[in-house]
């Protein structure tokens, strides 16, 4: 089984409105990385947050992280039509090298 | 910099038959992976390298071969195509273990 869980598998909401989506794993991690995957796309980063770390901004982006319940949540605020895409979440387990990643969650902006 | 490349973009094979995909990344990573990604799914890794001449395996190797004699070049071989490889494989590199990966655009595979 994967070791990152993504919640919801999709999320619609209108222009302008704020996108939340959860990522859950299940073993210790050293960082937990976002993505973002346009239609036909390559993945792209877009933030890495360590398991020290609580939480990170980047742009319109914030992302936290809680080592006790095993999960993160990536918000984006203000979202615009562009935003369309799958986000997936991965992590590095602890003393690990590889970078597992979640189902992702597809998310539609409408104009 | 173009990045990390990945040639080609799609490609039709017929069980049985063989194929290299390359990937090419010009940012001097020593670190680089190759994925496959299924519909609906995350991606998951099948072999990855740690630095010229060097190769491991992933999650998912089985049916699968790589190379990388070259710093900047990692091959993905298939030698017995099964439909059950019909998938998007995605090449990555990384400049220090477990960080940040840059990924290609993708490659296409339909077996029939």
């Amino acid at each position: 089984s994967q070791q990152g869980e993504e919640d919801p598998q999709a999320l619609s909401i209108q222009e302008g409105e704020n996108a939340t989506m959860n990522c859950s794993y299940k073993t210790s991690i050293n960082n937990l990385q976002w993505y973002r995957q346009n239609s036909g796309r390559g993945l792209v980063h877009l933030i890495l947050i360590r398991s020290n770390e609580r939480e990170k901004h980047s742009g319109r982006l914030r992302v936290t992280l809680d080592t006790s319940k095993k999960s993160s949540s990536l918000l984006i605020t203000a979202s615009r039509a562009a935003d369309t895409a799958s986000y997936f979440c991965a992590m590095i387990k602890a003393a690990g090298n590889k970078l597992t990643f979640g189902g992702g969650t597809r998310v539609l902006v409408k104009p | 910099n173009a990045g990390v490349t990945q040639t080609p973009k799609f490609r039709v094979l017929k069980t049985g038959q063989s194929m290299t995909l390359l990937c090419a990344q010009d940012m001097n990573h020593e670190y680089m992976y190759w994925y496959r990604q299924d519909p609906g799914m995350g991606l998951r890794l099948i072999h990855y390298s740690v630095g010229e001449g060097t190769t491991a395996k992933g999650e998912v190797p089985d049916g699968y071969n790589v190379s990388r004699l070259k710093k900047q070049n990692f091959l993905l071989g298939l030698e017995s195509a099964a439909p059950s490889q019909t998938s998007v494989y995605f090449c990555a590199s990384s400049y220090v273990r477990g960080e940040t990966q840059y990924f290609g655009p993708g490659t296409r595979l339909l077996v029939l």
